[in-house]
């Protein structure tokens, strides 16, 4: 258990549905971090927050949006859902934002999302 | 642009044997991180090993070292004494040290090992 909490573990919806995806990071982590897994674009980066603030940009859909709150837990959410969002959403956390340390990133167990 | 490239898409080992898996990056930064995460078929993400772009000796963590070489670019993940817990997908991924980049990490796209008893 990496000690990261994402909910709900599996998600079905329809095409154009609005569905937001929860992430809770380990105990004193600053950083959370969203990646989408699917099967022809394998694991790419969405987006990172470090304490509630954004800090860098990936591979993110315009409708796609995330946050972070003052209590650190983080939210993605994903509208006007398409056939192609299909995937699994990890959320990551880590200590700091990547500056000096290691800074390894833990994940969460994943999102499981099926569009319909 | 970062680019992690993993060319053996799966692999069989025998129990017991030592593993080799390729990854090599493609980078114009000095200063970077190599991970390999273990992702098996429950399908969460355990990080392994790292190995800094500045690191004069080899990661190791138990089972698991890492032969990097710089000149090169490529950072391989060797395996020793496979067990049938082994059997899982293996990501190869950087992170470039930019506070433009923050802490994202590029992974490669996973080769499949597959334990034989």
């Amino acid at each position: 258990d990496s000690g990261v909490t994402q909910t709900p573990k599996h998600l079905i919806t329809a095409t154009g549905q609005r569905v937001t995806l929860r992430c809770s990071p380990r105990s004193g982590d600053l950083s959370v971090y969203w990646y989408q897994q699917s099967l022809d674009q394998g694991l790419q980066f969405l987006i990172q927050y470090y304490n509630g603030e954004e800090r860098a940009k990936g591979n993110i859909l315009e409708r796609f949006s995330a946050q972070q709150f003052p209590d650190l837990h983080s939210e993605l959410n994903l509208s006007s859902l398409e056939l192609g969002d299909s995937a699994l959403y990890f959320c990551a956390s880590s200590v700091a934002g990547g500056q000096g340390a290691i800074d390894e990133q833990f994940f969460g167990p994943g999102t499981r999302l099926t569009v319909l | 642009a970062q680019k992690i490239t993993q060319t053996q898409p799966g692999m069989f080992v025998q129990e017991k044997e030592a593993v080799t898996l390729d990854c090599t990056y493609d980078t114009s930064d000095q200063s970077y991180g190599l991970f390999w995460y273990k992702q098996p078929s429950s399908g969460e993400m355990i990080f392994l090993i790292y190995q800094g772009s500045y690191d004069e000796q080899n990661a190791t963590e138990g089972r698991y070292s890492l032969n990097f070489q710089k000149a090169r670019k490529s950072a391989n993940l060797v395996i020793s004494a496979s067990q049938l817990g082994d059997s899982a997908m293996y990501f190869c991924a950087m992170r470039e040290r930019s506070k433009a980049a923050g802490n994202k990490l590029t992974f490669g796209g996973g080769t499949r090992v597959l334990v034989k008893p």
